[in-house]
C-alpha cells in the first residue's frame, strides 16, 4: 500500500479482555516494528519482523503481550487479559530492509482505552 | 543506557517567529539521530535525519537541524514558523547496541500563535 495502515483506530474494552491489532506495512518494506506511546510519553519500542523472523521482543511489557507476521507481510499484536494501565497508543512502523540506517514510516496508530 | 531528552515539554511561538526545539541525546558513539512530527490524527512524519557527513541537514516543510557532538545535541530549527506547524515533536536516536529500535524523546508540543 501507499502507506503504513492500522485498524482499527480506535479500541475501548474492558479489564481482562483481549485485545488484537493489526497492522499493514508499506508492501516492499521488510521491517516491521511495533511501539506502545504511553500519553505523554514518546513512543517505546516493543518488537520487531524482518520478515516473519523476530529478531527481538524485548521491548514486550509482559507475556500477556505477544505479536506475529506469519506471512512476513501483515502483523498482529495480541494483548491478554487487559489491564488498564495497558491503555496507550500502539504505532506500527516498516522500513524497507533491516539495516540501522533505514527510515522507519510510521502509521497512525490504534489508540487503546482499557476501561 | 541510550536515552534523548527533550527538555521543552510545551512551546508557544508566534507566526513568522523563529523556532529551536532542543535535544541531547546520550550515547557513547555516533548515533542516527531523527526527528518526527506528529499531527493530530496522523501519524509520525519523519521530517530530517543524520547519519554522518554535513552537520547541517536540511528537512521538509522547511525545518533543519544541527548535530553537535561536543553538546549531544541535535536541534530543530525553522526560520519562520507557520501556523500549520502546530503539533508534537519528537527527537529519536537509531542504531544504537546494534539495533534496530528508535529510542524517543518524550516531545516538544508547539503551538503557535496567530
Amino acid at each position: 500500500g501507499a502507506g503504513v495502515s492500522q485498524s482499527p483506530r480506535y479500541k475501548v474494552t474492558k479489564r481482562g479482555q483481549d485485545v488484537t491489532l493489526r497492522c499493514d506495512p508499506i508492501s516492499s518494506h521488510a521491517t516491521l516494528y511495533w511501539y506502545q506511546q504511553a500519553l505523554g510519553q514518546g513512543p517505546e519500542f516493543l518488537t520487531y519482523f524482518n520478515y516473519e523472523a523476530q529478531p527481538d521482543k524485548s521491548g514486550l511489557p509482559s507475556d500477556r503481550f505477544s505479536a506475529e507476521r506469519p506471512e512476513g507481510s501483515i502483523s498482529t499484536l495480541t494483548i491478554q487479559r487487559t489491564e488498564q494501565r495497558d491503555s496507550a497508543m500502539y504505532r506500527c512502523a516498516s522500513s524497507q530492509g533491516g539495516g540501522e540506517t533505514d527510515t522507519q514510516y510510521f502509521g497512525p496508530g490504534t489508540r487503546l482505552t482499557v476501561l | 543506557a541510550q536515552s534523548v531528552t527533550q527538555p521543552d515539554i510545551h512551546i508557544t511561538v508566534s507566526e513568522g517567529a523563529s523556532l529551536e526545539l532542543r535535544c541531547n541525546y546520550s550515547y557513547g558513539a555516533t548515533p542516527y539521530l531523527f526527528w518526527y512530527v506528529q499531527s493530530p490524527g496522523q501519524g509520525l512524519q519523519l521530517l530530517l535525519k543524520y547519519f554522518s557527513g554535513d552537520t547541517l541537514v536540511q528537512g521538509i516543510k522547511g525545518f533543519e537541524a544541527e548535530f553537535k557532538r561536543s553538546q549531544s545535541s541535535f536541534n530543530l530549527r525553522k526560520p519562520s514558523v507557520h501556523w500549520s506547524d502546530a503539533a508534537e515533536y519528537f527527537c529519536a536516536v537509531g542504531g544504537t547496541s546494534g539495533t534496530y529500535k528508535y529510542i524517543f524523546g518524550t516531545g516538544t508540543r508547539l503551538k503557535v500563535l496567530a
